[in-house]
Parts: structure tokens; C-alpha cells; sequence
């Protein structure tokens, strides 16, 4: 079936960085747009940015510019999130979540099951 | 950047009783290929979220009818006809016209 499976719970010191992946099965994965979205502890959503798959071309939102990065390898049909110097107020769970264009912008149809971050010293 | 705003954050509803949840946007949402996009999703404690509707009120494949998507421009509203004890949880609007924004989310508890 189609799923989105990331990598697991990571704990983090502040200041350092953190990397999670999130890989696509049971579709092609280079047709649909990735977007990253951040819940912290009790609050709302977050969005994070994209990366298109096909072309590698990534699209972050504004108050992370410069810390974050999105990659992706095509090969293992997995993509990336990178987030460096971490601090507390990044401590959240992350989701990767397919968005499906022939719906509709925002169409954010599958969703991984979030890897949570935890960053503490 | 978009701020979408949603009413009320939280709501107890009657089992069987409807509700209804409203999300406004900072400006329209109308983008330039003429289509609106908004969407709601639910989340349930400890799950990610689920896309119920997108564009307004296309309700998304296995999503039961008894939700409903209304609106245009700037504002938009998410109805549940009869509510059910599985529609606990919170509620999301998002907006995709101009980069992506979430509303803060409302909590549906059963009375």
C-alpha cells in the first residue's frame, strides 16, 4: 500500500543537528511533492517546507532559512530533513506527508508516522 | 505570510448534533489559476494528521459525508452534520494558495 515510513525518535543535544527520512512506498515516488511538518509538545501544526522529488528543487519556509535543508535520494525513494543548530523550541515531532498535485495544492493525502525530536541537554 | 485564523479553538458537541468550525484567512485565497485552495484535517491524539477536504469542499476518498466544506475568498467553514464519537480530536485549516499555513487548530470533545 502507499505509505511514508520514517526513522525513529532521536535525542539531540542544543546546537547540534538532527536528520530524519522518510521513505515513500507503493508509488512513484518522484510524481509527488514532499512537504515537512512540525507539531511541538501540545501545540498546532507547522509547516516546514517541500522538496520536488524529481528535480531535488526544495522550498523552505521563511523562519527557517539557514537551518533547515531538504534532500532526497530518488534511488532508495527517501527524503530528507535536516535541521541544525537545534534548541529547545525544536523539540516537536516531524512529519514528511505526500502532497497530491492532481488533487489540489495543500492535498496533503498520506502522512508519515512523525519521528519525534528531542533536544536537551 | 498568511495568517489563518479558526473559531472557536475549542467545542463540546452532543453526539448526533452537528457542528461547525470556521476558518478565515489574512487576505483571499483565490490563486491565479482560479482555483481556492483550502483544506481541513483531523487529528487524533498521538496519530498524524488525516486530509479530510481540499479546495473548499471536496471531501477526500473514504472520508465519511457527513462532513462538508464551505466558503470562498477569505472564509471557510468545516461542518459535521451528526457528530460521532470518533470525530473527537482537532481540526485543522490550511491554506496552499501562497506557500503553506495552518490555522491553530480546534478541539471537538463530546459532551
Amino acid at each position: 500500500q502507499v505509505q511514508l515510513v520514517q526513522t525513529g525518535a532521536e535525542v539531540k543535544n542544543p546546537g547540534a543537528s538532527v536528520k530524519v527520512s522518510c521513505k515513500g512506498s507503493g508509488y512513484n515516488f518522484t510524481g509527488y511533492l514532499i512537504h515537512w511538518v512540525r507539531q511541538a509538545p501540545g501545540q498546532g501544526l507547522e509547516w516546514m517546507g517541500w522538496i520536488k522529488p524529481k528535480s531535488g528543487e526544495p522550498h523552505y519556509a521563511q523562519n527557517l532559512q539557514g537551518r533547515v535543508t531538504m534532500t532526497r535520494d530518488t534511488s532508495i525513494s527517501t527524503a530528507y530533513m535536516e535541521l541544525s543548530r537545534l534548541t529547545s523550541d525544536d523539540s516537536a515531532v516531524y512529519y514528511c506527508t505526500r502532497e497530491d498535485l492532481f488533487l489540489g495544492q495543500g492535498a496533503f493525502d498520506i502522512w508519515g508516522q512523525g519521528t519525534m525530536v528531542t533536544v536537551s541537554s | 505570510d498568511i495568517v489563518m485564523t479558526q473559531t472557536p479553538l475549542s467545542s463540546r458537541v452532543t453526539l448526533g448534533q452537528p457542528a461547525s468550525i470556521s476558518c478565515r484567512s489574512s487576505q483571499s485565497l483565490v490563486h491565479t489559476d482560479g482555483n481556492t485552495y483550502l483544506s481541513w484535517f483531523h487529528q487524533r491524539p498521538g496519530q498524524p494528521p488525516r486530509l479530510l477536504i481540499y479546495k473548499i469542499s471536496y471531501r477526500f476518498s473514504g472520508v465519511p459525508d457527513r462532513f462538508s466544506g464551505s466558503g470562498a475568498g477569505t472564509d471557510f467553514t468545516l461542518r459535521i452534520s451528526s457528530v460521532e464519537a470518533e470525530d473527537v480530536g482537532v481540526y485543522y485549516c490550511m491554506q496552499g494558495s501562497q506557500w503553506e499555513t495552518f490555522g491553530q487548530g480546534t478541539k471537538l470533545e463530546i459532551k
